[in-house]
């Protein structure tokens, strides 16, 4: 079935360094795939997201681009800031209305 | 966009009572919305999707009596804890999929139980 398999963390990072947060997915069809983030004691919001190959969903900084041949979603930001430390789920729609699938989450502690 | 809302944020019991949890969808209608639970530095776990005008579809491991969910109209859906016990203390969140875009996150309710 369809899954989402994303890097483990915790991840610690100085501010202003590179971020790389790696996902990767297996689907039968032509998924939708977004990118959830999680502030300490908030719910999930929805970050960005692609809805095709090689789109790529951007915001607040972050990039991610739909990569078909290589079943990859991977999160990127240039430069990270202390408030960017949160969860970060990677999470796969099979746009049926029947299933979303989450990754574990990625805990991102940035430090001054 | 999509706006979904839970209520509360964070509620104490003791144990024994039950609680109820609020979830809404405030700009569009939901006939489906799903309630996850979540502990501390882990994912989500799915437990049940509830459905509009119908009974609720639970997990597996998931008890039914235990976690009763009311899907009333097409904007609420309602999840009570009943006879909870310290070992139902976690954060719950529910959601909703608008138009199949996104799944729309409340911001959870957080619930401790002495």
């Amino acid at each position: 079935g369809d899954s989402v398999t994303q890097m483990e963390g915790p991840v610690t990072l100085s501010e202003e360094a590179f971020l790389t947060i790696n996902c990767t997915y297996t689907a039968t069809g032509y998924p939708s795939l977004f990118w959830y983030v999680q502030y300490p004691g908030e719910g999930l919001q929805l970050l960005l997201k692609a809805t095709k190959a090689d789109d790529k969903g951007s915001n607040k900084g972050f990039e991610a681009t739909y990569r078909k041949e290589t079943t990859s979603f991977h999160l990127e930001k240039g430069s990270v800031q202390v408030s960017d430390s949160a969860v970060y789920f990677c999470a796969l729609s099979d746009n049926t209305g029947n299933q979303f699938y989450f990754g574990t989450g990625t805990s991102l502690t940035v430090i001054p | 966009g999509a706006v979904v809302s839970q209520h509360p944020s964070w509620v104490i019991c003791k144990s024994g009572t039950s609680v109820k949890i609020e979830c809404r969808s405030l700009d569009f209608q939901a006939t489906t919305m799903f309630w996850y639970r979540q502990f501390p530095k882990q994912s989500l776990m799915l437990m049940a999707t509830s459905n509009e005008g119908s009974k609720a579809t639970y997990e597996q491991g998931v008890e039914k009596d235990k976690f009763l969910i009311n899907h009333a109209s097409l904007t609420l859906s309602t999840l009570t804890v009943t006879s909870a016990h310290p070992e139902d203390s976690s954060f719950y969140i529910c959601s909703a999929w608008p138009a199949l875009l996104a799944l729309h996150f409340g911001n959870g309710t957080r619930l401790t139980v002495t």
